[in-house]
């Protein structure tokens, strides 16, 4: 089964940084591309930032509203992908669930997600 | 940025009854390869959004068929044959043809 399970969230000051790990099993994992997608407890959903594979030079896109602040890594030989957040700030405070890119533009498999608290 | 417009913004069913949202986007969402990028999920409390339907109509894996979608362009239309209790929760659209990726706005479904 697709399974993808998030870490590292938690309590952070404004300005701050964090690192979020999405560990990713039961797929082979370097050959999808992979999303972060966060939502405000009790709001909508915010897409956040994707990453590409190998063959696609592991390019990278953004929402404007991180675009600067976060970076979207992977290691394929964890089969991990990872959010670099920086300069965080109260508005970033959010759930932040990794995603399964299909292939044919489906997100299918979401992650339970882990929470990112930005307050002094 | 593609705006994804959903309505309504809550849905109360008999058990047993249809459902039927609507999601407009501010652009076409067909691609040049003729796919339709466009999307539905659920989202049931506490839990991440699940995939129902992607390109326009397809089912995903383990979807019920009282799920349906529809529509062509810009109107979509998601419909639940016969609601279950199980189906509670929150509904989003979501496009894909372009970065960033846009969510509606979400519909709630709950059971009278």
């Amino acid at each position: 089964d697709v399974q993808l399970v998030e870490s590292g969230g938690g309590l952070v000051q404004p300005g701050g940084s964090l690192r979020l790990s999405c560990a990713a099993s039961g797929f082979s994992f370097s050959d999808y591309y992979m999303d972060w997608v966060r939502q405000v407890p009790g709001k909508g959903l915010e897409w956040v930032g994707h990453i590409r594979d190998k063959g696609n030079s592991y390019t990278t896109y953004y929402a404007a509203s991180v675009k600067g602040r976060f970076t979207v890594l992977r290691d394929d030989s964890k089969n991990s992908v990872y959010l670099q957040m920086n300069s965080l700030k109260t508005e970033d405070t959010a759930l932040y669930h990794c995603v399964r890119d299909s292939g044919y533009g489906a997100r299918d498999y979401w992650g339970q997600g882990t929470l990112v608290t930005v307050s002094s | 940025d593609i705006v994804m417009t959903q309505t309504p913004l809550s849905l109360s069913v008999t058990p047993g009854q249809p459902a039927s949202i609507s999601c407009k986007s501010s652009q076409s969402l067909l691609g040049s390869d003729g796919k339709t990028y466009f999307y539905w999920y659920l989202q049931r409390p506490g839990q991440p959004p699940q995939l129902l339907i992607y390109e326009v109509s397809k089912r995903f894996s383990g979807v019920p068929d009282r799920f349906s979608g529809s529509g062509s362009g810009t109107d979509f239309t998601l419909k639940i044959s016969r609601v279950e209790a199980e189906d509670v929760g929150v509904y989003y659209c979501m496009q894909a043809i372009w970065f960033p990726l846009t969510f509606g706005g979400g519909t709630k479904v709950e059971i009278k």
